[in-house]
């Protein structure tokens, strides 16, 4: 899967919206944009994908550039509850076998009350 | 059941001792991966099963470590001999989908289990 780049922390107050970027320069034609977050103690939670339109959900947005090299995970309105890694990683539809997702550091998202 | 289930939460083993890691899956879920998380870093991949059949074996760290799924559901990781380096959270996800066309799907994940080795 190609390679992501993420920023290592993020702060944010509460009740704010949050732009969590992600880069992926090298991204290929048919590769899906994923996000999980990892809240602590627990394990990752999908959050949210997308291939080249901008797409909504119950839990956040995600803005897809028109050259598809970077991303924006959106969180509408932080909670204290959005504390977590955001993990933004991409999944290739034209590749064989089943390889997992392949996660990088993410970016520590913390949310100040 | 409602999400997927890991036990124990927790473990601690001395160093040589065997490890049994236990994954319920999903009832009905096709697909199963387990990943080592260590301390401060993203997970990694460890192994898939599609049903019973393990068909990617490619991130297990070394042959100490075996992992099985006799009846396409329940999954265990077993852990031999078991050292220091081994320390980290173990997690399990499934997904109801096959591997094809697999980018246009998400995991659900357990809680996972912590592993200490002292």
């Amino acid at each position: 899967d190609a390679k992501t780049t993420q920023p290592n922390s993020m702060e944010s107050n509460e009740e704010e919206p949050v732009h969590l970027p992600c880069n992926h320069s090298t991204i290929s034609g048919t590769d899906y944009i994923h996000w999980y977050r990892q809240l602590p103690s627990q394990g990752p939670e999908y959050v949210i994908h997308g291939l080249t339109s901008n797409v909504n959900n119950r839990m956040a947005s995600l803005a897809i550039a028109e050259d598809r090299k970077s991303s924006t995970l959106i969180l509408h309105r932080a909670t204290l509850r959005d504390a977590a890694v955001y993990y933004c990683i991409l999944r290739d539809t034209a590749g064989g076998g089943a390889d997992g997702l392949t996660f990088g550091k993410g970016t520590h998202l913390i949310i100040q009350p | 059941g409602a999400g997927v289930s890991q036990s124990p939460r927790y473990k601690v083993a001395k160093r040589g001792q065997d490890v049994a890691l236990r994954c319920d899956p999903i009832s009905g879920h096709v697909s199963l991966f387990w990943y080592q998380q260590a301390l401060g870093q993203g997970p990694e991949f460890l192994t898939y099963f599609q049903n019973e059949a393990q068909l990617d074996k490619s991130g297990l760290p070394s042959d100490r470590f075996f992992a099985e799924r006799p009846e396409g559901s329940v999954s265990t990781l077993k852990i031999q001999r078991t050292q220091q380096e081994d320390s980290a959270v173990y997690l399990c996800a499934s997904s109801s989908l096959p591997p094809v066309g697999r980018a246009n799907y998400g995991y659900t994940f357990g809680s996972g289990t912590r592993l200490t080795v002292v």
